[in-house]
């Protein structure tokens, strides 16, 4: 199986803040890395599909790159309802894996 | 508009079975994968597998081979999944979600049911 290994597990950032997280995977998945938001007791939303497609619907300062092994998602000024845990999830193989979660507080 | 809406929350006891529904609304049902995902409390985001509500071929996660079952029902544009032999730590939120890409199981997950309480306690 694929691993997905999410850095930082936890983050602390400010309201105005640029952040990024990173996601490394275990062998080359090509572009197929997605990007997800989750806030307490609630489902995931799919912010960043393809490595690098915004999903209809999501502000334009979340961006993603990478490809093969390498992905980021910034953001680039943090606004408070930002404040979530991030996951990372490869869709290359037909095995989906996540990674193990970011989570982003306030400083 | 496009949903999912899952059925209610269950309580089993060790051993037991459960099974999850999860009916689509608002586009084509057959026309894109569903995976099935799990999340155990203060836990992150375990991907269970997916089915194709096309041809009712499906794809399960290693760790859940023997135990999981994923069906549908295309005439009700419902999935299905069902876990048995639990455990407690089966303990879970289970969501269904809708594979972005038509007939593929590549791409995000852009429709997300409301999640699906299992608790397993003697």
């Amino acid at each position: 199986d694929i691993q997905m290994t999410q850095s930082p597990s936890s983050l602390s950032a400010s309201v105005g803040d640029r952040v990024t997280i990173t996601c490394r995977a275990s062998q080359s998945i090509s572009s197929y890395l997605n990007w997800y938001q989750q806030k307490p007791g609630k489902a995931p939303k799919l912010l960043i599909y393809a490595a690098s497609s915004l999903q209809s619907g999501v502000p334009s300062r979340f961006s993603g790159s990478g490809s093969g092994t390498d992905f980021t998602l910034t953001i680039s000024s943090l606004q408070p309802e930002d404040f979530a845990t991030y996951y990372c999830q490869q869709s290359y193989s037909t095995l989906g894996t996540f990674g193990q979660g970011t989570k982003l507080e306030i400083k | 508009q496009v949903q999912l809406v899952q059925s209610g929350a269950e309580v089993k006891k060790p051993g037991a079975s459960v099974k999850v529904s999860c009916k689509a609304s608002g586009y084509t049902f057959t026309g894109y994968y569903m995976h099935w995902v799990r999340q155990a409390p203060g836990q992150g985001l375990e991907w269970m597998g997916w089915i194709n509500p096309n041809s009712g071929g499906t794809n399960y996660a290693q760790k859940f081979q023997g135990r999981v079952t994923m069906t549908r029902d295309t005439s009700i544009s419902t999935a299905y999944m069902e876990l048995s032999r639990l455990r407690s730590d089966d303990t879970a939120v289970y969501y269904c979600a809708r594979a972005i890409y038509s007939g593929s199981y590549r791409g995000g997950m852009d429709v997300w049911g409301q999640g699906t309480t299992v608790t397993v306690s003697s």
